[in-house]
């Protein structure tokens, strides 16, 4: 029930393109959805984050949708560049501070 | 701009040994957090820790493990005696108060056991 599902487990995208990685949860009391990038060697980066009391926010080219009803939530890139090529991990956190991840999506956009 | 910053950034240790790792939280945040990644797989959480107090952690953080802030500055994870299944790259993070769940991550310390 604390499990964070992530899929695609890797996924290429053309320069410009958009990229669309999902997550699904079961736990109710997961309050709080932040999505990382991660570059080789590096920790992950905070890149946005959302709570349940809205269905999409936006930050430049990143977009989170939100389906509260569907226990799911979505990364959009939009105009995709080859310096977006990371890991991206999705997280939520119940209650408490501690987040749970995703399995991860390597993304690759091809120039 | 303030990060996290985490030394040493590769450890190798003899199976058994115990080792430190050393974090330094962003100035201004008083939460602070553990966490590991075996290699290939996703990020788990280990520990938080706030007021000089473990606040939540998980069931990876068995009595080998233990967390403490020495200072003013530093965060430490200790692992008393290393197992091979402890190799992972562990990562601190911190937090301001009232922003718990914003984390930032330092760059990691990669710990391999042999």
């Amino acid at each position: 029930q604390q499990q964070v599902k992530q899929s695609p487990q890797s996924l290429i995208v053309q320069k410009g393109g958009i990229s669309i990685i999902n997550c699904a949860y079961e736990n109710t009391a997961f309050d709080y959805f932040p999505w990382y990038q991660q570059f080789p060697g590096k920790g992950p980066a905070l890149l946005i984050a959302i709570r349940p009391d809205v269905s999409e926010k936006k930050e430049g080219r990143f977009t989170i949708s939100f389906n509260k009803s569907a226990k799911q939530f979505s990364l959009h890139i939009m105009d995709s560049q080859p310096g977006d090529s990371a890991t991206y991990f999705c997280a939520a956190s119940p209650g408490g501070n501690m987040l749970t991840f995703g399995g991860g999506t390597r993304l690759m956009v091809k120039p | 701009e303030p990060e996290v910053t985490q030394t040493p950034s590769h450890q190798v240790t003899q199976m058994g040994q115990e080792v430190i790792l050393r974090c330094v939280p962003i100035s201004n945040h008083l939460y602070f957090y553990w966490y590991r990644q075996i290699l290939g797989q996703k990020v788990e959480f280990l520990v938080s820790f706030y007021n000089n107090e473990i606040s939540e952690k998980s069931e990876i953080f068995d009595d080998q493990f233990s967390v403490e802030r020495p200072d003013g500055s530093n965060f430490t994870l200790k692992i008393r005696s290393t197992k091979l299944e402890d190799s992972a790259m562990y990562f601190c993070a911190s937090s301001e108060v009232g922003q718990g769940k914003v984390q930032y991550f330092g760059p990691g310390t990669r710990l391999t056991v042999t």
